[in-house]
Formats: C-alpha cells, structure tokens, sequence
C-alpha cells in the first residue's frame, strides 16, 4: 500500500520569504509524486508532478521539488512567497499501475502574511 | 479545452433526498474518478472508471452511493437516500491512457450540504 504524509496542515509565511511544505511517501513500488494547488472554493490544479526523470522538478508559479529516494521525500519549496501563494497545497503518490489513480496526503494550508 | 464539468456547484438537501452529481469529462479521456473531500477525512478516492466500466468502487462509502458511466462523455454520481454526513464537496476528474503517471484533470467540484 502507499500513503503520503504531509508535516504541518498549517503553514504562515511572509511575503519575500522562502516557502517550504514537505511530503514524505511511502511505495512498494517506484513512486509517481503530485503536487496539487487548491485555491479557495475551487478544484485541484496540477503544480508539477516527478515522473522517474529529472530528479529536481519545476513547476508552475515558481514552485519546484526534489525526490529524495534515500529519504523517502518530494519537498515542494518557492524562493519567494507571494501573496497570491496561500492556497492549500496537495502531495500525492500514484504507484504507476493501470488506473493511475491517487493517493493524497492531507494537505498544507498556506497563509502568506504582508 | 473546457476541462473537466461538474454540475451542480452547489447544492443544499434535506436528509432523505435524491442527490445526483454530474461530470463530463475531458474528450478523449478514458479515466474518470470521482473524489470526495471533507474536513475530517480530507480527499478520498470514491470510484474509479476506465473506459466507460467501474474498476475499484472500494472506497464507496456504502450502499447508498452509485456511480454510473453510461458513456464516455458523462458520469453520474448518486446518494440516496443523503445524510447529513454526506455533506462535502465531491469531485470529478479524468485522465488520458497511457503511460501512468499521467496528469489527472479536476473539476471544481460540487459543494452538497445535506440538513
């Protein structure tokens, strides 16, 4: 079975500063990872995704992560939070099987302070 | 492309009532899932479709709920008779075949409060 784990439902920034949410996965198998954005009252946009290619993954609206195979981990960080940012933020894990179907953490909610 | 279509976006219930949901997917897509999202339990995976047929309905929350794919431009999801527990908001999405990993499209949902 696979699960995801996102430390911290609640994460407050300042706007300029570094934003940071991690996700640790676990997978029998080589894992597919999401991550997903959902702005308020609205449905879930595709932020990047880690398909066994480049390790260091970027994404829209300046997002990237990193899989860390060794540390079971798909931290999505920004250099530079905007106010625009505070969204609630979903990892996610598909093992790859027929289906593709997913698997999410709980989420991360992102407040972004003036 | 118009992306996924849900309908409705909102909808308020007495206990006891009918509830169907509807979703066009994306042309040309053959996977289709539905998605249930609530404070508590956060975003489960109800049911899954490829190609018009249910492939694991495991995380139907119980007999009341039936999902049903009579083609491949429109689904339907149905509670009956809904509770109050019921109250969440319900999504749709689908993705193209192929190789896994692909991209899975969402819409934005149907909020059903059920009182």
């Amino acid at each position: 079975a696979q699960s995801v784990t996102q430390l911290g439902s609640h994460v407050s920034v300042s706007e300029g500063a570094l934003v940071l949410l991690r996700c640790n996965y676990s997978s029998s198998v080589p894992p597919y990872l999401f991550w997903y954005v959902q702005y308020p009252n609205q449905g879930l946009q595709l932020l990047l995704k880690y398909t066994s290619a480049a390790t260091l993954v970027k994404g829209i609206n300046g997002f990237e992560a990193e899989f860390k195979k060794s540390e079971t981990s798909f931290h999505l960080t920004k250099p530079s939070a905007h106010m625009s940012d505070a969204a609630e933020y979903f990892c996610a894990v598909s093992k790859g099987a027929a289906g593709n179907k997913l698997t999410f953490g709980g989420g991360t909610r992102v407040l972004v302070k003036p | 492309d118009a992306g996924v279509i849900q309908s409705p976006r909102h909808e308020v219930t007495e206990m006891g009532q009918e509830v169907t949901l509807r979703c066009k997917p994306i042309s040309g897509h053959d996977y289709l899932f539905w998605y249930r999202q609530t404070m508590m339990r956060g975003l489960e995976l109800l049911i899954y479709f490829n190609n018009n047929v249910p492939i694991d309905d495991s995380g139907m929350p119980e007999d009341r709920f039936s999902a049903k794919m009579p083609n491949a431009s429109f689904s339907t999801l149905k509670i009956q008779p809904s509770e109050p527990r019921d109250s969440a908001v319900y999504f749709c999405a689908s993705s193209p075949q192929g190789a896994s990993g692909n991209t899975i499209y969402f819409g934005e949902g149907s909020w059903l409060t059920v009182v």
